[in-house]
């Protein structure tokens, strides 16, 4: 079946940095586009971060408003394992953070727009940013 | 694009029909998912592109909308349906989720 585990997480201090990693098995891992999602404690879900499947220096990334220039997200296809480096941490980061996997489809009237989703995800890793 | 969820938090006995709306600040046609989360758990997508309903997902969660305004509604609400539900666009980035509906016993 289709799983993500994620590692990486841990207490780091204000400025630190931090690189959080997603293996994913039972799918075509180079196939797929990947996504970054975090909780912060007993708070909503935001969305971090999502690569498209190739990769390369040249491939589709995109970032929230919040992390962008300090947040890379990178994959090893080879690996089948997706990355998070964190740089310049604040306490605002703390958080649970899951990888999850782009599912998507074209509708009718989509061809060029697909409907996504994230589905599956991982189980989560927690990073807590304090002195 | 801003998502607002409401209520922020309802009660509700087993049984009970529940509606849980979802606004857009700007259309996004049809590109509306639907998340359950309980306590301690990882979040599950429950309908996907505003009305389709996942895989394993039962028949009584249901979601309708389009452009800026949907629902998602539970008819017979069971005792595993007690969670927080979290709406999420996904017609562009930063794919923004509401701030959740939690679903609690009366």
């Amino acid at each position: 079946q289709v799983q993500l585990v994620e590692s990486g997480g841990g207490v780091v201090q204000p400025g630190g940095s931090l690189r959080l990693s997603c293996v994913g098995s039972g799918f075509t891992f180079s196939n797929s586009g990947m996504h970054w999602v975090r909780q912060a404690p007993d708070k909503g879900l935001e969305w971090v971060a999502f690569i498209q499947y190739d990769g390369t220096d040249g491939s589709e990334k995109y970032y929230a408003d919040s992390v962008k220039g300090r947040f890379t997200i990178s994959r090893d296809n080879s690996k089948h394992t997706l990355y998070l480096q964190m740089n310049s941490l604040r306490a605002e980061d703390t958080a649970v953070y899951y990888c999850a996997k782009r599912s998507y489809y074209y509708g009718s009237g989509s061809a060029n727009h697909p409907y996504t989703w994230f589905d599956p995800w991982g189980q989560g890793t927690l990073v807590t940013v304090s002195s | 694009i801003q998502m607002t969820q409401s209520p922020s938090s309802l009660s509700a006995s087993v049984g009970d029909r529940v509606t849980i709306t979802c606004r857009a600040s700007q259309s996004i046609s049809s590109y509306l998912n639907w998340y359950q989360q309980k306590p301690g758990k990882v979040p599950k997508l429950l309908i996907f592109a505003a009305s389709s309903l996942q895989g394993g997902v039962p028949s009584r969660f249901s979601g309708t909308g389009s452009g800026t305004d949907f629902t998602l509604t539970i008819s017979n609400l069971q005792p595993e349906d007690f969670a927080t539900y979290y709406c999420q666009e996904s017609y562009t980035t930063p794919f923004t989720f509401g701030g959740g509906t939690k679903v609690e016993i009366k």
